[in-house]
């Protein structure tokens, strides 16, 4: 049981490049979740999904897009990176609605 | 809009000692969650609070719902070198909706050994 995964771990862009992150979660949970931490500014909600095929928008959903098309996997596209988006990436998921139970590790994006 | 604000920003203290901290509201909220975040990790849930007035255990970890619904408190007994890391509250947004959570700034917490 691997819990929640996050592939890569590390990453570095030119502006203007694009890239998707990719979690997955084998613990057949519904809802999944998208954040960045930054220094002073805690955790904010890119784009959420709660259930398979849907998604749907946190509160800094600009930029970003993601897709569920896999109950297990909850990709999060940049399509054109820019230095504010130099960030730390956690994917999380949850049996319920109650909030993000368990967090991956994390991606640590810096985009240059 | 909501707003948490989590105090002490940060602590250091002695192994052994108990530790307290707090997360307070601007607005009513009617469900609590504590996170612990390690270096270099992704926070990880230690204890949900649902009513106001409960009061959870999760080993040395007790954390209490404010009867006031506008604040929670977290508690550490007997720290131990592994309690290191930062500590968030958070908690759902004005329309109730768990999904799009209310976070503080955390609490970091160092202990000398």
């Amino acid at each position: 049981n691997a819990g929640v995964t996050q592939t890569p771990k590390f990453r570095v862009l030119k502006t203007g490049q694009s890239m998707t992150l990719l979690c997955a979660q084998d613990m057949n949970h519904e809802y999944m979740y998208w954040y960045r931490q930054d220094p002073g500014m805690g955790l904010r909600l890119i784009h959420y999904s709660v259930g398979e095929g849907t998604t749907a928008k946190g509160e800094v959903p600009d930029g970003y897009n993601v897709s569920r098309l896999k109950k297990q996997n909850f990709l999060l596209g940049l399509e054109s990176a820019a230095p504010s988006q130099t960030s730390v990436y956690f994917c999380a998921s949850s049996y319920s609605s109650g909030g993000p139970r368990f967090f991956g590790p994390g991606t640590r994006l810096t985009v240059l | 809009g909501q707003q948490l604000n989590q105090s002490p920003q940060s602590m250091f203290i002695q192994e052994g000692e108990d530790v307290s901290m707090n997360c307070t509201s601007s607005s009513i909220f009617n469900t609590w969650l504590w996170y612990k975040q390690d270096p270099g990790e992704g926070p990880v849930l230690l204890i949900a609070l649902y009513k106001a007035g409960e009061l959870t255990s999760n080993g040395r970890l007790t954390a209490q719902f404010g009867i006031t619904r506008k604040d929670s408190f977290l508690n550490i007994s007997a720290s131990i070198p592994s309690d290191v890391g930062i500590y968030f509250c958070a908690g759902p947004n004005n329309a109730g909706n768990n999904r799009k959570l209310i976070w503080g700034l955390g609490t970091s917490l160092a202990v000398n050994p």
